[in-house]
């Protein structure tokens, strides 16, 4: 088992819909991150979170230290928010453990 | 402010070549991790280096896998004698302080390896 499981694998949904994505950890950590891969391949760190909830636009990140678990919301989504979604856990000094990623597919 | 380079951004290699691939860090950042991304998979941690010193890497295979962040100049990951199974893409991030996984790292854009 990963340490780092999100959920779903892959999400296609409509213009407007309210998106969830799910990561469940099962280790100690410091932190949790939310990245977002582009089609073309980069990498832009989303959210930092230690406790309880950020927003950020559109988006609004949680997290549950008790219950081990984070959530990645897109309110109003578009189809410029296509891309790969990924939670990497903070544990120790500095190293990031990744989830496999969540693939979202927006349609017009 | 330029964010974090990496080159090349593509990058082919016959089986048995060297692999060279660098990083420069935003500016005033002294930290820099490498991570590599599989096809198919997630991504992994390889290496976290400060200016001249290698912190943690304990993700970097034993063999044929280096890495440097000289005093001047970018981080170099460096594979000797490149098998298929390297064909990756690779990606460099930084952060101004290190030490904390609570630090937010800024990526490159990745050098995709390819090995022939």
């Amino acid at each position: 088992k990963n340490e780092v499981e999100q959920s779903p694998q892959n999400l296609t949904a409509q213009e407007g819909e309210f998106i969830t994505i799910n990561c469940s950890y099962s280790v100690g950590i410091s932190a949790l991150h939310w990245l977002q891969q582009h089609p073309g391949g980069g990498i832009v760190s989303l959210f930092m979170l230690s406790s309880g909830k950020k927003k950020h636009g559109r988006l609004i990140a949680t997290i549950n230290i008790q219950e081990k678990h984070s959530s990645l919301h897109i309110t109003a989504s578009h189809p410029r928010d296509s891309a790969v979604y990924i939670c990497a856990v903070g544990q120790g000094a500095q190293k990031l453990v990744f989830g496999q990623g969540t693939r979202l597919t927006i349609n017009p | 402010n330029a964010g974090v380079m990496q080159n090349p951004r593509h990058l082919v290699r016959r089986r048995g070549q060297e692999a060279r691939l660098r990083c420069s860090p935003m500016k005033g950042h002294s930290h820099v991790y490498w991570y590599r991304q599989l096809p198919e998979e997630g991504l992994k941690f390889m290496v976290y280096l400060q200016k001249e010193n290698i912190i943690d890497e304990s993700g970097m295979p034993k063999e044929r896998f280096s890495a440097e962040f000289p005093k001047e100049g970018p981080s170099i990951l460096r594979i000797q004698q490149v098998v298929r199974g390297d064909s990756a893409a690779y990606f460099c991030a930084s952060s101004p302080r290190g030490g904390r996984a609570s630090d937010t790292q800024y990526f490159g854009p990745g050098t995709r390896l390819t090995v022939l």
